[in-house]
């Protein structure tokens, strides 16, 4: 079935570092990719999507790569800030007329000020 | 707008009772879902639906109900809680439309079954 794998489970790093979570997904047919952060006790909000048809994506010290080929893509944050300590979760759907997101298990982000 | 709205924010059950969780939203959304946050998990979709009078399954949908009768509302049912049922759920909502991928979550309900 489909599947979306997420590397670290948890990640330190101190502020001013960058920061790197990785997501492999299984559907060869996912086009839309997206990215949520969750703070403690809060809903989990969108910060970032790519797309299949482009390669990498930013949004000020966020950004999103994608490689279809190997059926991986990754979000890096930049210039980390405590604000930034979070679980971010990354997903994988088919677009729009499937409605179907599969998403990863978690990355809970620490930094470190 | 309020958005996506989930009622109650926390539950205690014991084994073998029924119970409805609560979602709304009112931005018109014609897509709405339930997933469960189990730690190590991730959120996993329980159900969702595309439009009133549609739902179909997700990953993990045994033990669970639903039904679609509004576009506002999506209620999810517990017919008889398990404690494999304690969890943090989420409601979420999307417009339809490739431009409105975006999920809005409610702020979810922590279900203990003791």
């Amino acid at each position: 079935g489909e599947n979306v794998e997420q590397h670290p489970s948890t990640l330190s790093v101190q502020e001013g570092d960058s920061a790197v979570i990785k997501c492999t997904y299984s559907d060869s047919a996912s086009n839309y990719f997206p990215w949520y952060k969750q703070e403690l006790g809060k809903r989990p909000q969108l910060i970032i999507d790519i797309r299949s048809n482009v390669g990498e994506k930013k949004d000020q010290r966020i950004a999103v790569t994608l490689n279809k080929t190997a059926k991986h893509f990754s979000l890096h944050i930049t210039e980390t800030q405590p604000e930034d300590s979070a679980v971010y979760f990354c997903a994988a759907s088919r677009g729009s007329g499937t409605y179907k997101y599969i998403f990863g298990t978690g990355t809970r982000l620490k930094v470190l000020a | 707008n309020a958005g996506v709205t989930q009622t109650p924010k926390f539950q205690v059950l014991k084994t073998g009772q029924s119970m409805t969780l609560q979602c709304a939203q009112d931005m018109n959304h014609e897509y709405m879902s339930w997933y469960r946050q189990d730690p190590g998990m991730g959120l996993r979709l329980i159900h969702y639906s595309v439009g009133a009078g549609i739902t179909d399954q997700g990953e993990v949908p045994n033990g669970y109900n639903v039904s679609r009768s509004t576009t506002e509302d999506f209620p999810l049912r517990l017919l008889s809680a398990a404690p494999s049922q304690t969890s943090v759920y989420f409601c979420a909502s999307r417009d339809r439309g490739p431009a409105n991928e975006k999920l809005f979550f409610g702020s979810g309900t922590q279900l203990s079954v003791l």
